[in-house]
């Protein structure tokens, strides 16, 4: 079955970087784009990013453009969220989800569990 | 400040039919499609309705999604205890290149 597995959440300070991972399996992940989800406390979902199936085309909210690398690497099938210059309002539950279409219209069909990066002094 | 508006709650009793509203505009619902999630809190989002008013397997026929001009809806009928979660719509938005979420209507199963 699909699977998709965070990890690297952390405490870490502001100003500071962190690296989270996405870990896919159950799928042929080098066939599917993947998107970065995050969700700060009691608040709602906020997309981030999405990397196409062969990495070649990446998209950013302007909230994180240029702070923020999505990456992956197809040979390892794991996806990655490179985080600089962190900011308390960076704080959140950080989610990838499978990017999957109908037609030419795009949604998210699975999601991780999530992984929570808390940044603060 | 969410790029798609949706009621912060809504509420029903067991049975009844309740619907969740979704307003965007053109560089959004207008030109796209919608899609919608639920989450019970504390877990992870899933999907619920794709490409405006498809349900992926497993979803039943009680949910149902719909479009037009630039707003959508989610009903959701015969409501159950189940259903108390958060619900999301989401949308590409041609104007910021990226996909944006409504912000969220908590569902109260009376």
């Amino acid at each position: 079955q699909v699977q998709l597995v965070e990890s690297g959440g952390d405490v870490v300070q502001p100003g500071r970087s962190l690296r989270l991972s996405c870990a896919a399996s159950g799928f042929t992940f080098n066939k599917y784009g993947i998107n970065w989800v995050r969700q700060a406390p009691g608040k709602g979902l906020e997309w981030l990013a999405v990397i196409s199936y062969d990495g070649s085309d990446k998209y950013y909210a302007g909230s994180v453009k240029g702070r923020f690398t999505i990456s992956r690497d197809n040979s390892k099938n794991t996806l990655y969220l490179h985080m600089n210059s962190l900011r308390p309002e960076d704080t959140a539950v950080y989610y990838c989800a499978r990017l999957n279409y109908y037609g030419s219209s795009g949604y998210c069909d699975y999601w991780g569990q999530g992984t929570l990066v808390t940044v603060s002094s | 400040q969410s790029v798609l508006t949706q009621p912060p709650s809504a509420s029903g009793t067991p049975g009844q039919r309740v619907t969740i509203s979704c307003s965007g505009s053109s560089s959004n619902i207008g030109s796209n499609v919608v899609n919608w999630y639920h989450q019970v809190p504390g877990t992870a989002p899933k999907l619920l309705i794709y490409a405006n008013n498809q349900r992926p397997s497993g979803v039943p026929d009680r949910f149902s999604g719909s479009k037009s001009g630039t707003s959508a809806s989610l009903a959701i009928s015969g409501l159950q205890s189940d259903d108390e979660a958060d619900y999301y719509c989401a949308a590409w938005d041609d104007s910021l290149n990226g996909r944006v979420f409504g912000g969220g209507t908590k569902l109260t199963v009376l």
